[in-house]
């Protein structure tokens, strides 16, 4: 069975600092998706993640991906309260795509 | 432009009735997937439609799911005889190409009392 496993699951971070979401996956893929949910909304995309090695960054965010240790990251750089949400990473298998569980972060003023 | 539609955005219903829910894609994405979030949950792929195509449908959680896409546009899925446990919120996406990023629906929010 397929596993994505993000983590932490929770972070609450003070405003200004760095942090990093890790998300591992069980098989091999090179296709990786970050996506950003607010509280009662549905999913924004936020990176597509196609080849190993891939980096995208965009404002204080920026995802990485490791094909060969199934891995990819999400850095946060110097963070604010707007970056407060939920975040899934997605793996794509086949015709299919499979999420983490979501790391809900809170960015604390 | 307009993104991905879905209806209606919250349906209550009793258990043992049947719902249609409905996903109005992005005009020209070829790809139409259906996602389920339970609460606190990530997402569980339920299906996807490739034109008026499903592939795969071993997402589907049960016989009482059934999907169908008509004129490689509007998408509904049904839950027949619902039970409470089917209570979430159902995520529709489109994508321009099989492999491409997905671009999701407001979601329908499903209470099965």
């Amino acid at each position: 069975e397929l596993k994505v496993e993000q983590n932490p699951l929770f972070l609450s971070m003070q405003e200004g600092k760095n942090y990093t979401i890790y998300c591992n996956y069980s098989t091999t893929s090179d296709r990786l998706y970050w996506y950003r949910q607010d509280p009662g909304k549905s999913l924004e995309s936020l990176f597509v993640l196609l080849s190993n090695g891939a980096v995208k960054q965009e404002g204080r965010l920026m995802a990485s991906l490791d094909t060969k240790a199934r891995l990819s990251t999400l850095h946060i750089t110097a963070a604010v309260h707007d970056l407060s949400a939920t975040y899934f990473c997605a793996v794509e298998v086949g015709n299919q795509f499979y999420f983490g569980t979501g790391t809900s972060l809170t960015v604390i003023p | 432009g307009a993104g991905v539609s879905q209806s209606p955005s919250n349906k209550v219903t009793e258990k043992g009735k049947d719902v249609e829910l409905r996903c109005d894609p992005i005009s020209g994405h070829t790809a139409l997937y259906w996602y389920r979030q339970s609460l606190g949950q990530g997402l569980e792929f339920l299906i996807y439609f490739q034109g008026n195509s499903a592939p795969d449908k071993s997402g589907l959680p049960s016989d009482r799911f059934s999907a169908e896409r008509t004129g490689g546009s509007v998408s509904t899925l049904t839950i027949q005889r619902t039970q409470q446990e089917d209570s979430a919120v159902y995520l529709c996406a489109s994508s321009p190409l099989q492999y491409n990023e997905q671009f999701f629906g407001p979601g329908t929010r499903l209470t099965v009392l």
